[in-house]
């Protein structure tokens, strides 16, 4: 079936440190891949998404490359903020609009 | 503004009651979901929904049951709570233009 694996947490960095966080798929076919972020307090907001392969999601000074050879969808971002401290996710769909499957997330804390 | 919105933000239950979440969305969308979030496992569905009065279990269905007797309305029942049902629960609905996730229901089970 299909599945999402990304890197443990907790991830603690700097501000201004360099971030990625791990993300691997399994699936079939050519699913859509997300990654959602969870404020502390708040609701599940989207980051960005790729829905084929190569192609680089963005918002917010983050990025991830939808890599259909590694079956990989890495977040990063050059340079964390304390405001960047959450819960962040990686999902895939099988076709867009369809249900998601959800990693176990990974919680990211960047001291000032 | 297009939103989910879900009718509690906490709720407490005592166990073996019969609990109901509803799920209600402004959108238009054919599919809605209810999820459940746990610390450690990410959000696993329970049941999905791709059109009214159609229903398929997700990943953890036990103990779970829902109804979808309008397109708007997506209601999850707990039909005798458990305390390992205490979770965050999320309801989203989706079309192919994309997903909208409610605030969630913490629910707490003593």
């Amino acid at each position: 079936g299909n599945s999402v694996t990304q890197m443990e947490g907790p991830v603690t960095l700097s501000e201004e440190a360099f971030l990625t966080i791990n993300c691997t798929y399994t699936a079939t076919g050519y699913p859509s891949l997300f990654w959602y972020v969870q404020y502390p307090g708040e609701g599940l907001q989207l980051l960005l998404k790729a829905t084929k392969a190569d192609d680089k999601g963005s918002n917010k000074g983050f990025e991830a490359t939808y890599r259909k050879e590694t079956t990989s969808f890495h977040l990063e971002k050059g340079s964390v903020q304390v405001s960047d401290s959450a819960v962040y996710f990686c999902a895939l769909s099988r076709s867009y609009g369809n249900k998601l499957v959800f990693g176990a997330g990974t919680i990211l804390r960047v001291k000032s | 503004d297009v939103k989910v919105t879900q009718s509690s933000r906490y709720l407490v239950k005592r166990t073996g009651e019969k609990v109901f979440l509803e799920c209600v969305q402004d959108m238009d969308h054919e599919n809605m979901f209810w999820y459940r979030q746990d610390p450690g496992l990410g959000l696993r569905l329970i049941y999905f929904s791709y059109d009214v009065k159609m229903k398929e279990k997700g990943d953890i269905p036990e103990g779970y049951s829902v109804s979808r007797e309008k397109k708007e309305r997506f209601s999850l029942i707990l039909e005798s709570a458990s305390t390992n049902q205490t979770s965050m629960y999320l309801c989203a609905s989706s079309s192919t233009t994309g997903y909208t996730f409610g605030s969630g229901t913490r629910l707490t089970v003593v």
